[in-house]
């Protein structure tokens, strides 16, 4: 089983600051299967990111994903209030499918 | 509107059995894989199991194999879960997500809005 391991586990900051969460994968992980995504208190997660590098439909372009092999990294150029929220790395190049522990960005 | 709702949680004992639903519509549901995922109170998303567009196959995680079966009905665009031998550690919200297709390589990209399961006596 593929391991994602995410980092930091939380992220304190301030809107207007830039988030880098960072996705590291036990073994090779091909890009086109290293998908990212964002759940809010109490709600369903939502696609951000598939393709390692592509936004999903209606996805702010402030939101961008990078990376191969085993290390993936999601950015928030510009954190807005609606962006306080969990965010999963999932692979599904692999079978059993498995997300990341998730980084919680929170407000400062 | 692209659309998937779950039913069917509740409150089961230990060793029980619950079978959850969910309903598609808004697209063709049956060119669509669908997945289970789970997620425990307070804790993150962990997939349990999916089903090709047809039926004919299934991945399951170990956690679940031989005890929950993935199903589908393309002509009434429903997904099924049916849990048996459940668990205190099957406690969770339950989504159900299509596989997305094309270029997304696979990445559930509509989810439900999730049914509670909770075991305990």
């Amino acid at each position: 089983e593929i391991v994602l391991t995410q980092s930091p586990g939380t992220l304190s900051l301030s809107p207007g600051e830039r988030a880098t969460l960072s996705c590291r994968a036990s073994q090779s992980v091909s890009s086109d299967y290293l998908v990212w995504y964002q759940q809010k208190q109490g709600q369903a997660p939502r696609l951000l990111i598939y393709g390692a590098s592509n936004r999903a439909t209606g996805i702010p372009d402030r939101f961008s994903g990078s990376g191969s092999g085993t290390d993936f990294t999601l950015t928030i150029s510009r954190l807005e209030p609606e962006d306080f929220a969990v965010y999963y790395c999932q692979q599904n190049d692999y079978s059993p499918r498995t997300f990341g522990q998730g980084t919680k960005v929170e407000l400062k | 509107e692209v659309q998937l709702v779950e039913s069917g949680g509740g409150l089961v004992q230990p060793g029980g059995s619950l079978r959850l639903s969910c309903a598609a519509s808004g697209f063709g549901f049956s060119a669509f894989g669908m997945h289970w995922v789970r997620q425990a109170p307070g804790k993150g998303l962990v997939w349990v199991s999916l089903l090709n567009a047809d039926g004919s196959s299934a991945m399951y995680a170990d956690s679940v194999k031989g005890r929950f079966t993935i199903s589908r009905d393309n002509a009434k665009n429903t997904l099924s879960l049916q849990m048996n031998s459940l668990r205190a550690e099957d406690t969770a919200v339950y989504f159900c997500a299509r596989h997305g297709g094309g270029v997304s390589h696979g990445a559930l990209d509509i989810w439900g809005q999730g049914t509670m399961v909770t075991v305990s006596s």
